[in-house]
């Protein structure tokens, strides 16, 4: 079992609608979680990070929330638009041994329909 | 800033053929990774160095994947032979070392390589 879970595999909304993406991790020790952007045929983009001590953060359209006691995090995108299409992947990184390591999840697929 | 530069962009080998991938970092960043993305999937670490030291390495097939990275700047993954299973997207990303793991990786636009 991936200790990152996103939810759903994908979604399709109609443009200027709202959505919220899931991601349920179990890494520990927590260090960060981040949202990546990653558009057809290019590499992850960097939306936000959460540490343990925050629980929401914006940047701009996208929200991201985060309750390290439920270990859970979601990705609010407002007012859609259709260069939202694109994967959105929930990125964990923890302690271990020697430094830290980095747990992708399996992205959600986006699908932004005018 | 330039991004981190990956070539080619797209790579079609016949199976047991080698191949090999190059990635030029951002700048100035000192720890690079070599990613292998399946088609919906998220990536899966390959490689990691810090300067010109591999210090993860544990998930590279090492019985036909090979990584270099010379001087601590750019980076060549190469595969030999290759499998029709090694068909995928090989990312690279770079970022500044911090013992938090706080900085965001940076990634450049990958090599799809289909093995026919």
């Amino acid at each position: 079992k991936n200790q990152v879970e996103q939810s759903p595999q994908s979604l399709i909304i109609l443009e200027g609608k709202n959505c919220t993406l899931q991601c349920n991790y179990t890494v520990s020790p927590f260090s960060n979680l981040r949202w990546y952007k990653q558009d057809t045929g290019r590499g992850p983009v960097s939306l936000t990070i959460m540490t343990f001590s925050e629980n929401t953060k914006s940047n701009g359209r996208y929200t991201a929330t985060l309750d390290a006691d439920t270990k859970q995090s979601s990705l609010h995108i407002t007012a859609s638009q259709l260069s939202d299409s694109a994967s959105y992947i929930c990125v964990v990184r923890g302690f271990n041994t020697g430094g830290f390591k980095t747990i992708f999840g399996a992205g959600t697929r986006l699908f932004v329909k005018a | 800033e330039a991004g981190v530069v990956q070539s080619p962009r797209y790579k079609i080998i016949e199976k047991k053929q080698p191949v090999a991938f190059w990635c030029n970092p951002i700048s100035g960043h000192n720890t690079l990774y070599w990613y292998r993305q399946n088609l919906g999937q998220g990536p899966e670490l390959l490689i990691r160095y810090e300067n010109e030291e591999a210090v993860d390495d544990s998930q590279l097939p090492k019985d036909r994947f090979s990584a270099e990275r010379l001087k601590g700047v750019d980076s060549t993954l190469k595969i030999q032979p290759a499998e029709l299973g090694d068909s995928a997207v090989y990312l690279c990303a770079s970022s500044l070392a911090n013992g938090q793991g706080l900085p965001p990786l940076h990634f450049g636009n990958g090599t799809r390589l289909t093995v026919t």
